[in-house]
């Protein structure tokens, strides 16, 4: 079946402008993350969905980050204001809901290559 | 707090060595999971294995094996004869028991394997 997708691929942007991130999970994952992977370094974990609520927003680095998921599907990752500190590959993951046993699997998507010139 | 190190930023092997990769975590708690991913030059993470604390039992699969060891918070991954596909920057990663699941990453570990 289909994997995680996201999209666009690649977005270059000025600073001071606001970009959207997109990601399409697994249908029947009902858990979605957000990473961050900065150039040479691992990934940082942004925000955690269990369906459309948020239960972990921990990782947001400043109020310029949000997201938000429709129902348990798309999801989208907003940057206001974007800095040159915010260019980086943003990564989605979808898995099936944490506590069933044996499936906290992540399945990642190809991310988002993000330039803030 | 959880935390994964992998102190080896950067290993080179000829084309069938063996290479292990290291990995080594801290975290308070008495249930958690450990896994390793690859992400080749493509950029999209492979998952690899995933490994419950309460099961010690070293896995092979394949050409790839793993060795966990608690006494020690390791989680060390071994590739038997390497090949040149393997080359790719390998992240071991921890996630808590039944708490939003979200993954702890080490920094990674980039292996080149040169024919």
């Amino acid at each position: 079946g289909a994997g995680v997708s996201q999209s666009p691929s690649n977005k270059v942007t000025e600073k001071g402008k606001d970009v959207e991130l997109r990601c399409d999970p697994i249908s029947g994952h009902t858990a979605l993350y957000w990473y961050r992977q900065r150039l040479g370094q691992g990934l940082e974990f942004l925000i955690y969905f269990q369906g459309n609520s948020a239960p972990d927003k921990s990782g947001l680095p400043s109020d310029r980050f949000s997201a938000e998921r429709t129902g348990e599907s798309v999801s989208t990752l907003t940057i206001q204001r974007t800095q040159q500190e915010d260019s980086a590959v943003y990564l989605c993951a979808s898995s099936l809901p944490p506590g069933l046993a044996g499936n906290n699997e992540q399945f990642f998507g190809p991310g988002t290559r993000l330039t803030v010139l | 707090a959880q935390k994964v190190t992998q102190a080896q930023t950067e290993i080179s092997v000829v084309e069938k060595e063996d290479v292990t990769l290291d990995c080594v975590y801290e975290t308070r708690d008495t249930t958690y999971y450990l896994f390793w991913y690859k992400q080749p030059p493509s950029g999209e993470l492979v998952f690899l294995i995933r490994r419950n604390s309460f099961d010690e039992q070293n896995e092979i699969s394949g050409r790839y094996s793993w060795n966990f060891q608690k006494s020690t918070s390791s989680f060390n991954f071994t590739i038997t004869a390497s090949q040149v596909v393997d080359s790719a920057v390998y992240f071991c990663a921890l996630s808590r028991n039944n708490a939003g699941n979200m993954l702890t990453f080490g920094g990674g570990t980039r292996l080149m394997v040169k024919p």
